[in-house]
């Protein structure tokens, strides 16, 4: 089955760093993908997507580009903020079937 | 344009209890799906509803089931509820049918079995 690997966190940065989060996905076509982005106590959010090889998503600073060839859709920021402390997922669609990474969470110090 | 609201936010059961959730979904999205959240297993898909029919179905057991009403409004109900349905319920709603379309996801319900 299709499955999304996220790297593990939490991911701890000072503010203004930059920031990358992995992710890497196993599908049997070519899915949509996805970043959605959880505050506390909140339900999720979608920060941004790619539907076909080669797209780049962004969204408020955020980018990731979907690689066909690597099979990933790593998200990254130039220069964090402590209100992008979060849980990120990782998502892709397929077949009308969403399957999610288990999260990332990012906590940033000023 | 008011969110997607969950009802109730927070619920407290007994083992072997049934129990019933509800979404109302953004006003003019005819999609809702609902996720099952936990620390161990995740966020997992459970089903997705629209216009009034379920069109497709996570790897969950049969106690889990859900509806959609005319106005787009779902619900989900868990029966012979397990100390493992513990768990923050999502629901999500979208224009359209699919993963493809954008979704909004509501706070959740936390749900407790004891």
């Amino acid at each position: 089955g299709n499955s999304v690997t996220q790297m593990e966190g939490p991911v701890t940065l000072s503010e203004e760093a930059f920031l990358t989060i992995n992710c890497t996905y196993t599908a049997t076509g070519y899915p949509s993908l996805f970043w959605y982005v959880q505050y506390p106590g909140e339900g999720l959010q979608l920060l941004l997507k790619a539907t076909k090889a080669d797209d780049k998503g962004s969204n408020k600073g955020f980018e990731a580009t979907y690689r066909k060839e690597t099979t990933s859709f790593h998200l990254e920021k130039g220069s964090v903020q402590v209100s992008d402390s979060a849980v990120y997922f990782c998502a892709l669609s397929e077949n009308y079937i969403p399957t999610f990474g288990r999260g990332t969470s990012l906590i940033v110090h000023p | 344009k008011a969110g997607v609201t969950q009802t109730p936010r927070y619920l407290i059961k007994t083992r072997g209890q049934q129990v019933t959730l509800s979404c109302s979904p953004i006003s003019g999205h005819r999609s809702v799906s609902w996720y099952q959240q936990t620390p161990g297993q995740g966020l997992q898909f459970l089903f997705e509803y629209f216009s009034e029919t379920q069109r497709n179905k996570g790897n969950f057991p049969g106690r889990f089931s859900g509806r959609q009403f005319s106005n787009s409004r779902s619900e989900m109900n868990v029966s012979t509820l397990e100390l493992g349905d513990s768990a923050l319920y999502l629901c999500a709603s979208s224009l359209g049918q699919g993963g493809r379309y954008e979704q909004y996801f509501g706070p959740g319900t936390r749900l407790t079995v004891t």
